[in-house]
């Protein structure tokens, strides 16, 4: 089975500006969570989707919003970039919600924002 | 508020000689534990995991010992290799999929 994938890898942003990153599951796995790993403060939880409905949502402000297509493809987009945004994004997708299930992570998408 | 913490951001250890790596919580009511490795460039992979009614669990090299009372976390690694190096981070759940993850500790295996 392939890998989580994530598009793009990297990207450079000034401030103000907003940006898309997107995720592919792995084949079957309907949940998707998005996480930010900054220096220092370890993988802070952004949202969780599961079959297209936003399940779980972190303390972020609402300039981080998401979404999940029919096909689990999820997107996130962060509106009016600051440069605390800089950040690896890491999405991290699973065959099921309990909980007791190991997640699957992508290689993750290095935001630099100017 | 980090819930889950892991207070040693580094370790260095010889080749051959196991490794601890410790991690606290704070939320009684977390109910699974893991633990993963990351490489740089690389997203984290996971590598063993808990559940709350066992104390220790064993895959391997690697070992996860649990200590509810204390609210502690800890990955043994014994004997320890090169390819171990890595920054470890442990993760809590309660219920659905919203991990809460430490800090991470970068260890180093010194051949």
């Amino acid at each position: 089975k392939a890998g989580v994938t994530q598009t793009p890898r990297y990207l450079i942003k000034t401030r103000g500006q907003q940006v898309t990153l997107s995720c592919s599951p792995i084949s079957g796995h309907r949940s998707v969570s998005w996480y930010q790993q900054t220096p220092g403060q370890g993988l802070q939880f952004l949202f969780e989707y599961f079959s297209e409905t936003q399940r779980n949502k972190g303390n972020f402000p609402g300039r981080f919003s998401g979404r999940q297509f029919s096909n689990s493809r999820s997107e996130m987009n962060v509106s009016t970039l600051e440069l605390g945004d800089s950040a690896l994004y890491l999405c991290a997708s699973s065959p099921t919600r309990d909980g007791h299930n190991e997640q699957f992570f992508g290689p993750g998408t290095r935001l630099t924002v100017l | 508020d980090q819930q889950v913490k892991q207070n040693s951001p580094s370790l260095s250890v010889q080749e051959g000689r196991i490794s601890i790596l410790n991690c606290d919580y704070t939320n009684s009511m977390f109910d699974y534990f893991l633990w993963y490795k990351k490489y740089p460039a690389e997203g984290p992979t996971f590598l063993i995991s808990i559940s709350s009614i066992k104390d220790k669990n064993e895959d391997g090299r690697f070992t996860v010992f649990l200590n509810k009372s204390a609210k502690h976390l800890s990955l043994h690694i014994v004997p320890s290799q090169p390819g171990d190096s890595a920054v470890y981070f442990c993760a809590a759940s309660m219920e659905g999929n919203q991990f809460y993850f430490g800090t991470g500790t970068s260890l180093t295996v010194i051949p």
